[in-house]
């Protein structure tokens, strides 16, 4: 089975840091997610890539870039965290087939902006 | 706007009885439909799916119904077990956006010993 691992469970920063978030999938999937999942709103995706060095905005994008230099990572950046950004983060890979498909998530990170 | 709703934030059942889970869509061109199992501090996992081709999916005590006319599906989990105590999280895609999930807010299940 595919493994997406998130490099932190857990993560508290300043208003203003630069934050890193950082993904690995261990298998050769091309499309690969960010999630920021909050209570009551769900899951919202924020960038997507489908390939290394291509990126699609998602949902709610501000605040937020993303980095694909090589396939097996996809790292989401927060330029000057805010307290707004305080959120569950997770990433996901598609995997499967035709219509057969769907998403592999990693266990997420918790981040809190104080 | 939320194209994919779970209007139910909890459901609090007791073990051995039934769950249902209910999810309503907006857009039409949804034809692929997903659902997610989520534990607290764990990521989403995959539960399971049907596609617009059929109106029931059956995976051993997890059941979804699809009702395209109503843009309703529903999850059933038939007899519940504490262990099933989690989020539910509906996903849906078209085909002509295959890539991209739209998610509902989710549903906080809690099976009561």
């Amino acid at each position: 089975d595919v493994k997406v691992t998130q490099s932190s469970r857990y993560l508290v920063k300043r208003t203003g840091e630069k934050v890193f978030l950082e993904c690995v999938q261990d298998m050769d999937h091309e499309n690969m997610f960010w999630y920021r999942q909050d209570p009551g709103l769900g899951l919202r995706l924020i960038y997507f890539s489908y390939d290394v060095k291509m990126k699609e905005k998602g949902d709610i994008p501000e605040g937020y870039s993303v980095s694909r230099e090589k396939k097996e990572r996809f790292s989401l950046i927060l330029e000057s965290a805010s307290t707004n950004q305080t959120s569950m983060y997770l990433c996901a890979i598609q995997t499967g087939g035709g219509r057969n498909y769907g998403y592999t998530f990693g266990s997420g990170t918790r981040l809190t902006v104080v | 706007d939320q194209q994919v709703k779970q209007n139910s934030p909890s459901l609090s059942v007791q073990e051995g009885r039934i769950s249902i889970l209910n999810c309503d869509y907006t857009n039409s061109m949804f034809d692929y439909f997903l659902w997610y199992k989520k534990y607290p501090a764990e990521g989403p996992t995959f539960l399971i799916s049907i596609s617009s081709i059929k109106d029931k999916n059956e995976d051993g005590r997890f059941t979804v119904f699809l009702n395209k006319s109503a843009k309703h599906l529903s999850l059933h989990i038939v007899p519940s077990q504490p262990g099933d105590s989690a989020v539910y999280f509906c996903a849906a895609s078209a085909l002509y956006n295959f890539n991209k999930f739209y998610f509902g807010s989710g549903t906080k299940l809690n099976v009561k010993p």
